[in-house]
């Protein structure tokens, strides 16, 4: 199993582009969720789902998009990239909660 | 007042130290507790899980004190491998878990 897969490792947009990150993971999860980590802040989450075409908003969702067409795609789509977006940005997946979940290696973005 | 706070550290502690890692939860309708490891540049790893009764994985310890909201993990022994970043992580009742800012540890030869 690869697990929880992203792409790209790395991205720098300029201000105003859009683009979207890639998540996929092979262990048949039901719950997958997207975070974003600053220094000094911690992971906060973004948009989380706990099914195929559910999704929901988390701690910081405005600037993003998701949605959930498979079980095994969770892609995050940023609309209008601003400079307060970059950061690390980490895909997750637990079997059915969001308990013990698996994160995948990180997209490092840079908005200019 | 952060939802799940830790104090950021460092930790520097020689090899074969025991430390330990506090992190206090302000929701008190949190049903699951859990502490990551996180190092640097990488994804954070679960750890291990907190259960009410207290849990042990080898040399790493972890309690649960309800009645004032604060998580611990204990590790024995410590290892130069046992570097990194720990994090807090506690569910707010509902799908969502809040992370704490995580407590950096380093082991010293």
């Amino acid at each position: 199993n690869a697990g929880v897969t992203q792409t790209p490792k790395f991205q720098v947009l300029k201000t105003g582009q859009s683009m979207t990150l890639q998540c996929a993971q092979d262990m048949n999860h039901e719950y997958m969720s997207w975070y974003r980590q600053d220094p000094g802040m911690g992971l906060r989450l973004i948009h989380y789902s706990v099914g195929a075409g559910i999704t929901d908003q988390g701690e910081v969702p405005n600037g993003y998009n998701v949605s959930r067409s498979t079980t095994e795609d969770f892609p995050l789509r940023l609309l209008s990239a601003a400079p307060s977006q970059t950061s690390v940005y980490f895909c997750a997946s637990s079997p059915d909660s969001p308990n013990e979940q698996f994160f995948g290696p990180g997209t490092r973005l840079t908005v200019l | 007042r952060k939802e799940v706070e830790q104090d950021p550290g460092p930790f520097n502690v020689p090899e074969g130290a025991t430390v330990a890692f506090n992190c206090t939860y302000s929701n008190s309708a949190s049903q699951s507790f859990f502490w990551y490891r996180q190092d640097c540049r990488k994804e954070p790893k679960l750890l291990m899980s907190v259960y009410s009764s207290g849990n042990e994985d080898g040399r790493f310890t972890a309690q649960l004190n309800r009645a004032s909201q604060y998580i611990s993990l204990l590790i024995r022994d410590s290892k130069l491998s046992d570097s990194a970043t720990y994090l807090c992580v506690v569910d707010n009742a509902g799908n969502m878990l809040t992370f704490g800012g995580g407590t950096r540890l380093m082991v010293k030869p």
